[in-house]
């Protein structure tokens, strides 16, 4: 079983529309959770990370926690062409532990 | 400003030839990781080190070796033992806490 899953899409989405991505994990112990964006070709990005249930919002992108259901998931309102790119969720038992990161979920916002 | 840098961008090696690729950090953080990634298979970690001259082996670490000398510096060389060099490798940082990462550009590696 992997640790961190995630659907590898490509999940499509006209332009506007709400994008939901989801990941799910399987060490109960993890504590911190993070979204990072991944432009084909390049590094990826850190957009989100969320510790507690519940959800955090910073600007068009909305993180959700249960902790109780393994389950991480990631809003993208108004969705935009440029939001176009791989989404990796990331997991951590915190401090310096290592990250583990799922497969990723190709986003496509289409005009 | 503070980031991540990795050099070369990109990399050519022959069959048999140990490689190392650089990675410098100026932004204070303990902990440094290098990552591989190849397509459809997502991050895999190769080496961490979370002080200076120490450093513990990740996922994937045969065919690889790592320094820590500096708190900057963290160079990953990729021996002739790696089997399957051509990736894309990923060099990250992080501050103590729980935080994300922060990654540099990469390293394009491929076996000619």
């Amino acid at each position: 079983q992997k640790e961190v899953e995630q659907n590898s899409g490509p999940l499509s989405v006209p332009e506007g529309a709400i994008a939901s991505l989801n990941c799910t994990y399987s060490d109960r112990v993890s504590q911190s959770f993070f979204w990072y964006r991944q432009y084909s070709g390049k590094s990826p990005e850190l957009i989100m990370s969320i510790y507690s249930n519940g959800d955090k919002e910073d600007g068009r992108f909305t993180a959700q926690l249960n902790k109780a259901s393994q389950y991480v998931s990631l809003l993208i309102r108004d969705s935009q062409p440029s939001d176009s790119a791989t989404y990796l969720c990331a997991v951590s038992s915190g401090g310096y532990q290592k990250v583990t990161f799922g497969t990723g979920t190709k986003l496509q916002v289409i005009p | 400003d503070g980031g991540i840098t990795q050099s070369p961008k990109y990399l050519f090696r022959k069959e048999g030839q140990n490689v190392t690729l650089s990675c410098e950090q100026n932004l204070n953080h303990d902990a440094m990781y290098w990552y591989r990634q190849d397509p459809g298979q997502g991050l895999r970690l190769i080496y961490y080190s979370q002080i200076v001259n120490d450093f513990q082996k990740g996922d994937i670490a045969e065919g690889y070796s790592v320094s820590r000398e500096k708190k900057e510096s963290f160079p990953l060389t990729v021996t002739s033992a790696q089997k399957n060099p051509t990736a894309f490798y990923l060099c990250a940082s992080r501050r103590q806490g729980s935080y994300g990462y922060t990654f540099g550009s990469g390293t394009r590696l491929t076996v000619v």
